[in-house]
């Protein structure tokens, strides 16, 4: 059964150096999503990216954060300047985005856990 | 915004028994999503009810959905040690255009006594 994958699995930077998370979604979905969870906390949404553009963002998703579809396979994840409080378990998710549909599911990655010292 | 919340927060029966779960939101949806998150790891996609139904079954699940008062329920029959997991209902906005952003509720901790 097709799934999203992610890496790294767990990923530890010092504060304000950069990192890339990375993930492949499901070869046929046109949607994908970031979120994250912070340890014990809601899985809040980040971003939204469809067609090579970003759909919609949160107001987590400050100027430090970027992400990318560089191939036709990944998409990235970039946080600059990491902060403390950055630290979190961040999920890949992609759904298919079937034309005229409304119902669609999003599958999400295992997740990456980012730590940041 | 619309908040997810379900409760109980916590849910502890014996193994063999139904569990359920309830979500209640705020504003109106197009879907509502259920999913499971084993501690620490991924979100597993369970299962995802339309505004426009009631009740939809999946194996030993059954999601009921009532929109006059924005709650969905989660039943799990029969329950099973491996069903011990965190399960977060997820509701997206309405109107959308097929594929938006999903507010999480804070979840149900679910423990199976064996």
């Amino acid at each position: 059964e097709p799934e999203v994958t992610q890496t790294p699995s767990h990923q530890v930077t010092q504060m304000g150096q950069e990192v890339i998370l990375r993930c492949v979604p499901i070869s046929n979905h046109l949607y994908f999503y970031w979120y994250r969870q912070i340890l014990g906390q809601k899985v809040e949404f980040l971003v939204s990216f469809y067609n090579n553009e970003i759909s919609e963002k949160s107001e987590i998703f400050d100027d430090r954060f970027s992400v990318e579809r560089p191939d036709g396979s990944n998409f990235t994840l970039k946080i600059r300047s990491t902060k403390l409080e950055d630290s979190a378990m961040y999920f890949c998710a992609s759904s298919e985005g079937t034309s005229g549909s409304f119902h669609n599911e999003q599958f999400f990655g295992p997740g990456t856990r980012l730590t940041v010292l | 915004s619309q908040q997810g919340e379900e409760d109980p927060q916590a849910l502890s029966i014996q193994e063999g028994e139904n569990a359920t779960m309830n979500c209640s939101y705020k504003t109106s949806i197009n879907n509502l999503q259920w999913y499971r998150q084993n501690s620490g790891r991924g979100l597993v996609h369970l299962i995802l009810i339309r505004s426009n139904e009631r009740e939809k079954h999946s194996g030993r699940l059954r999601v009921t959905l009532d929109t006059s008062k924005k709650s969905s329920s989660l039943l799990i029959t029969a329950s099973r040690a491996a069903d011990t997991a965190s399960y977060f209902c997820a509701t997206d906005s309405y109107p959308n255009f097929g594929n938006e952003k999903l507010t999480f509720g804070t979840g149900t901790r679910l423990t199976i006594i064996p």
